[in-house]
């Protein structure tokens, strides 16, 4: 398969413990993003990397949250002290930017229940 | 800010019943607007892109339009298959993706 894979695909947490998402994006995307979706929602943009330098970061994302992308490949995305309203669909997504049609190819993302 | 309203939230369409969804959306600067469908527990797939008022793009019985302030995704002779959610999303500059709220149809056979 050589989309955008996500692991795991659920995860059920109790409030305040610590969450860690991986992200393994199209091989030749060097530019990767994480959003959230909640329910009726469209989705929200958290941040993103080109390469591996994280390029912009959402007023969205609090302090709790932290992303990283070693060596430029796969990226994780982890949330500490879980709250319930981190409850909601992560997903990654992955890009070839520079083209006239950078378009996002989105993972089947990671379902989050807080407790 | 970017801004993207999606309408109606909700469509039920009986098979062969064609329609339109809309999105209306304020930007400066368009660089792209973009279609999704996702399907329940999967991400959204890409089915469009529209850059400049007047294009149209066409994939099956799915039909994009876009103006310079909205677009519209006309779906001819509907099937059950294509019970999605439709999502819109715009570009400008080198921003990330704004996206909708999105619209969910449902086609009943």
């Amino acid at each position: 398969d050589t989309g955008v894979s996500q692991d795991p695909r659920h995860k059920i947490t109790k409030r305040g413990q610590n969450v860690t998402f991986r992200c393994d994006p199209i091989s030749e995307h060097n530019r990767l993003y994480w959003y959230r979706q909640t329910l009726g929602q469209g989705p929200e943009f958290l941040t993103y990397f080109q390469n591996e330098a994280q390029l912009e970061k959402s007023r969205l994302l609090s302090d709790r949250f932290s992303a990283e992308r070693p060596k430029g490949s796969f990226s994780t995305l982890e949330i500490q002290r879980t709250e319930q309203g981190d409850s909601a669909m992560y997903l990654c997504a992955s890009s070839f930017p520079g083209t006239t049609n950078e378009k996002l190819f989105f993972g089947s993302g990671t379902q989050l229940s807080v407790l | 800010e970017d801004q993207v309203t999606q309408s109606p939230e909700a469509l039920r369409l009986q098979e062969g019943e064609s329609s339109s969804l809309n999105c209306s959306y304020t930007v400066s600067g368009l660089r792209g607007l973009f279609w999704y469908r996702q399907d329940p527990g999967k991400g959204p797939e890409f089915l469009f892109t529209l850059y400049s008022a007047g294009e149209e793009k066409e994939k099956e019985r799915l039909k994009a339009t876009l103006t310079k302030k909205e677009s519209f995704l006309h779906i001819t002779a509907p099937k059950p298959e294509d019970s999605a959610t439709y999502l819109c999303a715009v570009r400008s500059g080198n921003t990330p993706l704004v996206f909708g709220k999105g619209t969910r149809l449902s086609v009943i056979a």
